[in-house]
Parts: C-alpha cells; sequence; structure tokens
C-alpha cells in the first residue's frame, strides 16, 4: 500500500495569509490527524478526524481547523498566519480498530515571514 | 502540562553500544505506549511499541521495557549502528481513542562508527 502523501511538501507564506495543506491517509484508513512538529514544543496533537467527524481537538487556536472528506482525504487550514505558526505539519493515519497504530506522512514544512 | 517526559535529550554512543532512552507518564488512562524514530526530512515511523500488561518487548536489537507501578518506560537499542541515529519520540495514547497521542520531546541520538 502507498504510504501517507502530504502535500505541499514546502511552503512559504506571509503573516497574515491563510494556508491549506492537504493529507491522503493509507488506503482503507479512516482516521486521520493531524500534528505540528517545532524544536521548541515538540510533537503537539491538533486534531482527529474520522468518517467527516472531528473526534478530538488538540489545544490549538480556532485558526487551526480541519476536515475531512468522505474519501478519508483531509485537509487543515490555518487562517491569519502568525510567524509562531511556522513549523512541520505531520499527518497521520490510521485504521479504526487500530487506532494506536499511527502512520506518518512526511509533513508539509510551513514557514511564515 | 507535558503529560510523557522523556530523558535524555541528546544521546551519543559508540557503534555497538547500548542506547538507553527512558520515558515516564502520569495519566493512568494510557494503555498504548508507542515509540517512534524520526529521520530528517521524514515523519515519524513507528518503530515498537508496548501495552502495560507486559514487562517488555522485544524485536530485533530493539526492546521496550515497562514498569506499570513507576509509570516508566524505557527503550534499548542493542548493539547500537550508526543507521540508528534519528530522534526517538516515546508516546502514550488511551483508550478508544478518547485520548490523543501525546509525544515526549525526542531524545536526538548519535551513533559514532
Amino acid at each position: 500500500k502507498a504510504g501517507v502523501t502530504q502535500t505541499p511538501r514546502y511552503l512559504i507564506k506571509t503573516r497574515g495569509q491563510q494556508v491549506t495543506l492537504s493529507c491522503s491517509p493509507i488506503s482503507g484508513h479512516r482516521s486521520v490527524s493531524w500534528y505540528q512538529q517545532t524544536p521548541g514544543q515538540g510533537l503537539q496533537f491538533l486534531f482527529e478526524y474520522f468518517s467527516e467527524t472531528q473526534r478530538n481537538k488538540g489545544n490549538f487556536p480556532g485558526r487551526f481547523s480541519g476536515r475531512q472528506f468522505s474519501n478519508s482525504r483531509s485537509e487543515m487550514n490555518v487562517s491569519t498566519l502568525e510567524l509562531g505558526d511556522s513549523a512541520l505539519y505531520l499527518c497521520a493515519s490510521s485504521e479504526l480498530d487500530l487506532y494506536y497504530e499511527q502512520y506518518f506522512g512526511p509533513g508539509t514544512r510551513l514557514t511564515v515571514t | 502540562q507535558q503529560q510523557v517526559k522523556q530523558s535524555p535529550q541528546s544521546l551519543i554512543v559508540q557503534k555497538g553500544g547500548i542506547s538507553i532512552i527512558n520515558c515516564a507518564y502520569e495519566n493512568t488512562a494510557f494503555d498504548y505506549f508507542p515509540w517512534y524514530q524520526q529521520f530528517p526530512g521524514k515523519g515519524p515511523a513507528l518503530l515498537i511499541a508496548i501495552r502495560p500488561d507486559v514487562s517488555e518487548k522485544k524485536e530485533g536489537r530493539f526492546t521496550i521495557s515497562f514498569n506499570k507501578s513507576a509509570k516508566q518506560f524505557s527503550l534499548h537499542i542493542m548493539d547500537s549502528q550508526p543507521g540508528d541515529s534519528a530522534t526517538y519520540f516515546c508516546a502514550a495514547i488511551g483508550q478508544g481513542g478518547s485520548e490523543k497521542l501525546v509525544f515526549g520531546k525526542g531524545t536526538k541520538l548519535t551513533v559514532n562508527p
């Protein structure tokens, strides 16, 4: 099976803009989670989607949002970008009954200038 | 509040040596403890995992030791190789996916030839 894919891989945005990142899970995986990785804070959970519904949410401001489509593909959006949003954004997918085995994509490196 | 504490932050070992990374948790609802390995430019990859009803799990050169009463677990890498040089993250997650996957801060392992 193909792994988790994320697009784009690299992105440079200006403060105040918004950005949309995309994630395609492993075929058959219906749960998709998003994480933010920074040198200072490490890996932090953003949110998790299953069957187009957000099941769990981390402690991030409302500027961070996401959605999942019927084919399990997911997008996350960050509005009104801040310099501190510069990070590697990782998507992970898992099977419903194996929620704990999460498979990560390569990430999208977002730089906010 | 950091739910999973990981140490050391960095570790340098010689080829053939044993690498040991320690983690401690507080939330007794956690019931699955995975370790992830991350190489530069890549997403984390699931390496090995353990449930609290098992005190030790071994897969090749990688062993997890688990101490439920102390709420601690550790990763041992036997016969460490330069190719093991990566950042290692311990993590924890609770039942039914209701608890989000929480990560330690990571340990950067360097194995010198």
